[in-house]
């Protein structure tokens, strides 16, 4: 069965720290993808990222960067300079089978910048 | 515009009562979903569905069932509401049952049974 495991419950860092949300993932699929999403205060649903199982290499967007290494099965999400403004849940998820059957989400990170 | 909206955003309801949430989303795509997030934020697939093909997630009680009358919108009905079904739901869309989609989510409505 698809299981992803995100052991970090709260992590409370100071503004402009960098930080690391990890993601561990078990899989039956040999092909897969992975997803990243963020869930900010206000409550919806933000689509961060999403990876295949064929590029492992690590993808940069401006201050967010992911590191998937298929040799653990992790795939790590890391804020560089983090902000205020990035408080919120960050899940990460790949899909329960085939694309109909959903999501499957790892039980979250809840990250705290504090000013 | 907002590519996948909900409403109402909150629904505060009494046990045994019926009713229903609407989504729609306006990108185009083939498949919609809903996902319950319960109070520890635990988010489940409830339902996917695409072009009149539903699948339907095994825990899911049969008082939920997801009604579409076209391709951009995947209402969710519920019967007999109870305590424990008091969460968050999720609409979602994808561009197709590939399972590389990503999803794009819907804000969300609260659920309160009361």
């Amino acid at each position: 069965a698809q299981k992803v495991t995100q052991a970090q419950t709260e992590i409370s860092v100071v503004e402009k720290e960098d930080v690391t949300l990890d993601c561990v993932y078990e899989t039956r699929d040999t092909t897969y993808y992975l997803f990243w999403y963020k869930q900010p205060p206000s409550g919806e649903l933000v689509f961060l990222i999403r990876r295949n199982s064929f590029d492992e290499q690590n993808e940069i967007s401006g201050r967010y960067s992911w590191n998937f290494q298929k040799s653990t099965s992790s795939f790590n999400f890391t804020i560089t300079a983090s902000q205020v403004v990035d408080s919120a849940v960050y899940f990460c998820a790949l899909p329960s089978g085939g694309g109909a059957d959903g999501l499957t989400f790892g039980k979250g990170t809840h990250l705290i910048i504090q000013p | 515009d907002t590519a996948v909206s909900q409403t109402p955003k909150y629904l505060v309801t009494q046990m045994g009562n019926d009713k229903s949430i609407k989504c729609e989303q306006n990108l185009g795509h083939d498949t919609m979903y809903w996902y319950k997030q319960d109070s520890k934020k635990f988010l489940k697939i409830m339902f996917s569905y695409n072009n009149k093909e539903l699948i339907i997630n095994e825990t899911v009680p049969n008082r939920f069932s997801p009604k579409s009358p076209d391709k951009a919108h995947l209402n969710l009905h519920i019967n007999s509401l109870e305590l424990g079904d008091s969460a968050v739901y999720f609409c979602a869309s994808s561009q197709g049952w590939d399972r590389g989609y990503e999803q794009y989510f819907g804000p969300g409505t609260r659920l309160t049974v009361t």
